[in-house]
């Protein structure tokens, strides 16, 4: 069954601090991973997308990693700040060869981060 | 570029009556548009998909009767929550591509929905 799961639901960090945060995934056939970043109330934001071949992408502050063999994902977030707190859902396209090679993607829960001064 | 739009961002109805979402993409032509519901602390679940011109396919466990989406032209689609009760209120997102998957989808800003 393809699966998305992301941990911890929940982070609480001091501004200024760096965090990661963890995905695992059981999606086959793989097809690429991305970050998406949701404020609260409003629609998903992409941050970065990676396919099978590559290892990290960065934006800005944010740096993801994939390891396509363990089939994990992490996104470190360099020197919080406020405004990073939101939820940050980890998302894996498939690929559905029986409908015609297109794609279907697979949402994690999202880990909620929340940045104190 | 790749702006996605919804109307209204939030709405308050009493229970039994229908509410309209709009959903368009403002500077592209979307092929496919996509319907998200998000309950709180929980992530998107996709509703339906709808391609312009044709009927919406949706996700088990959608109430296709209840969930009436209309994809008129290649900016606009719209999800109608037919007699609303108290259940239904969440918070509704779509997302349209310029093709017929989900590879590349440009999210709205969302519509959250409270039924009384």
């Amino acid at each position: 069954k393809n699966q998305v799961e992301q941990s911890p639901q929940s982070l609480i960090i001091l501004e200024g601090k760096n965090c990661t945060l963890q995905c695992n995934y059981t999606v086959s056939p793989f097809s690429n991973l991305r970050w998406y970043k949701q404020d609260t109330g409003r629609g998903p934001v992409s941050l970065t997308i990676m396919t099978f071949s590559e290892n990290t992408k960065s934006n800005g502050r944010y740096t993801a990693t994939l390891d396509a063999d363990t089939k994990q994902s992490s996104l470190h977030i360099t020197a919080s700040q406020l405004s990073d707190s939101a939820s940050y859902i980890c998302v894996v396209s498939a690929l559905l060869l029986f409908s015609g090679g297109y794609n279907k993607l697979i949402f994690g829960a999202g880990t909620r981060l929340a940045v104190h001064p | 570029g790749a702006v996605v739009s919804q109307h209204p961002s939030w709405v308050i109805c009493k229970s039994g009556t229908s509410v309209k979402i709009e959903c368009r993409s403002l500077d592209f032509q979307a092929t496919t548009m996509f319907w998200y519901r998000q309950f709180p602390k929980q992530s998107l679940m996709l509703m339906a998909t709808s391609n312009e011109g044709s009927k919406a396919t949706y996700e088990q466990g959608v109430e296709k009767d209840k969930f009436l989406i209309n994809h008129a032209s290649l900016t606009l689609s719209t999800l109608t929550v037919t007699s609303a009760h108290p259940e239904d209120s969440s918070f509704y997102i779509c997302s349209a591509s310029e093709t017929r998957d989900q590879e590349t989808q440009y999210f709205g800003p969302g519509t959250r929905l409270l039924v009384l």
